[in-house]
């Protein structure tokens, strides 16, 4: 059964870099029905698409998000990573990770991570 | 971009009724509507997508129609473990967004 796992620091300090690692268990990475998307949730509130990725490289990023998002994939250890720049308290949120069906199949996010919360704060 | 408003925000109910989320588009989005179930301290999960198809694993009191602008979700014979927050998200077009969710207390 696939499973994904976020990983990462909880606490950081605004300004700094947050670095997000989603491990895929139980399943390969490469597949061409598939993207990998982070996904983030702010305490209380709503949830906010950030970006998905294929495989090969192919990403989408929400542009309502500043510059600085960058989301890669390394098929040699499963994984897909997000980072993020110069972060602010408005970045505080637990963040997902998340399969996503390709266009055809309808971008739908049926398996997720469990979350991990990433704090900012001085 | 697409806004997906959904209603009402919160609603109480009781086990064994009806509840009918309704979540609508900004513009046209055919049938590329997903909704999900939010639990206390969960990652959302998946119901259902393309607006009807329901997942193998979600019950059968669980029902989604709608197209273009307007969705609904409708839980039938409400069952304590269906008190949680649901999301609609459009698919139709980048970048993916989701309604500001639907509680759904006792």
């Amino acid at each position: 059964q696939q499973q994904l796992q976020e990983s990462g620091p909880g606490l950081l300090k605004p300004s700094e870099t947050l670095s997000l690692t989603c491990s895929v268990s139980g399943d390969s990475i490469i597949s061409d029905n598939y993207y990998w998307g982070w996904i983030r949730q702010p305490p209380g509130k709503g949830l906010e698409w950030i970006g998905s990725i294929h495989y090969s490289g192919s990403t989408f990023n929400n542009p309502s998000l500043r510059s600085g998002v960058i989301i890669s994939v390394d098929t040699s250890k499963n994984q897909f990573s997000l980072r993020l720049t110069s972060v602010t308290a408005a970045d505080t949120a637990v963040y997902y990770c998340a399969r996503c069906g390709i266009a055809a199949a309808g971008r739908q996010f049926d398996n997720w991570g469990p979350g991990t919360l990433v704090t900012v704060s001085s | 971009d697409i806004q997906m408003t959904q209603s009402p925000s919160s609603v109480s109910a009781f086990v064994g009724d009806t509840v009918t989320i309704t979540c609508r588009a900004s513009q046209p989005i055919t049938r590329w509507l997903s909704w999900y179930q939010q639990r206390p301290g969960q990652a959302p999960k998946l119901l259902m997508y393309a607006a009807s198809n329901l997942l193998s694993d979600v019950p059968s009191r669980f029902t989604g129609s709608g197209s273009e602008t307007e969705f609904t979700l409708t839980i039938t014979s409400l069952q304590p473990e269906d008190f949680a927050i649901y999301y609609c998200q459009q698919s139709h077009r980048f970048p993916l967004s989701f309604g500001a969710g639907t509680r759904v207390e006792i």
